[in-house]
């Protein structure tokens, strides 16, 4: 299958501050997805970025295929962002990485 | 729109038994997954079902099985349980075919199952 990995594994973050989580992945893929699960283990999806860039207010994702990584772009952080984030990437199934945890600080 | 509604959200269980969790996709969402996220494993795909056949299978025991009705809804079924089938069992589906975000998934809150 592919592997996915994603990094940092852990993040504690004042409120304010800006991060990028990393997603690397071994094989070609069409379809790269990212995800926030909140305490309550809702997964909510973020972005559907196969390739290129896209934003949705203060989250932005970046993803090079031809390079197999993905970037996720959190600024301005909120405590309402903790939780964990997911990139799936999808070859016969989706492949899910280990995820970043973040903990925003008030 | 309604989203993806899963059932029971939460149960216990004793070893030995067995269990059914139910997924009722978003309307016109012909794709229903399953995975199961445990601390140690991570997040892992189960099956995948489409217009009531089995897509795909993941890497676990035939006591796991699902399906699919006419309607969409999916079904697993865990077997014989064990210790170990403890975990967060999400379902997600994808509208699937020509249309705009056709393998976008959209996950319901899961079901939480403790094996004792």
């Amino acid at each position: 299958g592919i592997q996915v990995e994603q990094s940092p594994p852990d993040l504690i973050l004042q409120e304010g501050a800006n991060s990028t989580l990393r997603c690397n992945f071994s094989d070609s893929v069409n379809n790269l997805q990212w995800f926030h699960q909140n305490p309550w283990g809702q997964l909510i999806n973020l972005f559907y970025i196969p390739s290129g860039t896209k934003q949705n207010g203060r989250l932005s994702a970046t993803t090079v295929a031809t390079e197999r990584y993905s970037l996720l772009y959190i600024s301005s952080s909120q405590t309402t962002d903790s939780g964990v984030y997911f990139c799936a990437v999808k070859g016969n199934q989706f492949y899910f990485g280990t995820g970043t945890s973040l903990t925003v600080i008030p | 729109k309604a989203g993806v509604t899963q059932t029971p959200r939460y149960l216990i269980k004793t070893r030995g038994q067995q269990v059914t969790l139910s997924c009722s996709p978003i309307s016109g969402h012909r794709s229903v997954s399953w995975y199961q996220q445990t601390p140690g494993q991570g997040l892992q795909f189960l099956f995948e079902y489409f217009s009531e056949t089995q897509r795909n299978k993941g890497n676990f025991p035939g006591r796991f099985s699902g399906r699919q009705f006419s309607n969409s809804r999916s079904e697993m079924n865990v077997s014989t349980l064990e210790l170990g089938d403890s975990a967060l069992y999400l379902c997600a589906s994808s509208p699937q075919g020509a249309v705009r975000g056709a393998n976008v998934l959209t996950f319901g809150a899961g079901s939480r199952l403790t094996v004792l």
